[in-house]
């Protein structure tokens, strides 16, 4: 199992421009997150998904977009990038009836 | 006030040390609790799940106490390998899970 797998790893964007992040995981897991981390601020949830076809907003979702088309991915796009979007992006799944969250390693997104 | 508040440290500690961490959340129907622990430019990983009546998992001791709304881990006769930022983590209802900013570990030889 690769586990959650995110793809880029790394990003530079100028503003304005858009991208998509893509989150994998091969565990079967219902459930999946998208996280932005800050410095001292902790990660904070953007969007979620209970299963395929279905989204939620998180705690900062201004800005960002998400769809589950396939149940191993859950995608976080930002249709016009601004420098407050520069961050570590994390993306997260678990099986239903657990609580236990399991992280994809990270992509690092620069907007300039 | 954040809903999960942590010291940031950092606690910079010998080798062999015994060190302590807590935690506060605000919300009182709070109904799970963890630790996970986070290597520099590395992902989250759970470290222990707590549990009201305190839970042990080697050299790592977690406990919970609801009624002045705390965590803590303790982390006994400290290694190298135990620097790390420490993350706080709530469940306050179904699927969502609300994080503290982390403290972070420093342990020299």
């Amino acid at each position: 199992n690769a586990g959650v797998t995110q793809t880029p790893k790394f990003r530079v964007l100028k503003t304005g421009q858009s991208m998509t992040l893509l989150c994998a995981q091969d565990m079967n897991h219902e459930y999946m997150y998208w996280y932005r981390q800050d410095p001292g601020m902790g990660l904070r949830l953007i969007h979620y998904s209970v299963g395929e076809g279905t989204t939620a907003k998180g705690e900062v979702p201004d800005g960002y977009n998400v769809s589950r088309l396939k149940k191993q991915n859950f995608l976080l796009g930002l249709e016009s990038a601004a420098p407050s979007q520069t961050s570590v992006y994390f993306c997260a799944s678990r099986p239903g009836g657990e609580e236990t969250q399991y992280f994809g390693p990270g992509t690092r997104l620069l907007v300039l | 006030r954040k809903e999960v508040e942590q010291d940031p440290g950092p606690f910079n500690v010998p080798e062999g040390a015994t060190v302590a961490f807590n935690c506060t959340y605000s919300n009182s129907a709070s109904q799970s609790f963890f630790w996970y622990r986070q290597d520099c430019r590395k992902e989250p990983k759970l470290l222990m799940s707590v549990y009201s009546s305190g839970n042990e998992d080697g050299r790592f001791t977690a406990q919970l106490n609801r009624a002045s709304q705390y965590i803590s881990l303790l982390i006994r006769d400290s290694k190298l390998s135990d620097s790390a930022t420490y993350l706080c983590v709530v469940n306050n209802a179904g699927n969502m899970l609300t994080f503290g900013g982390g403290t972070r570990l420093m342990v020299k030889p």
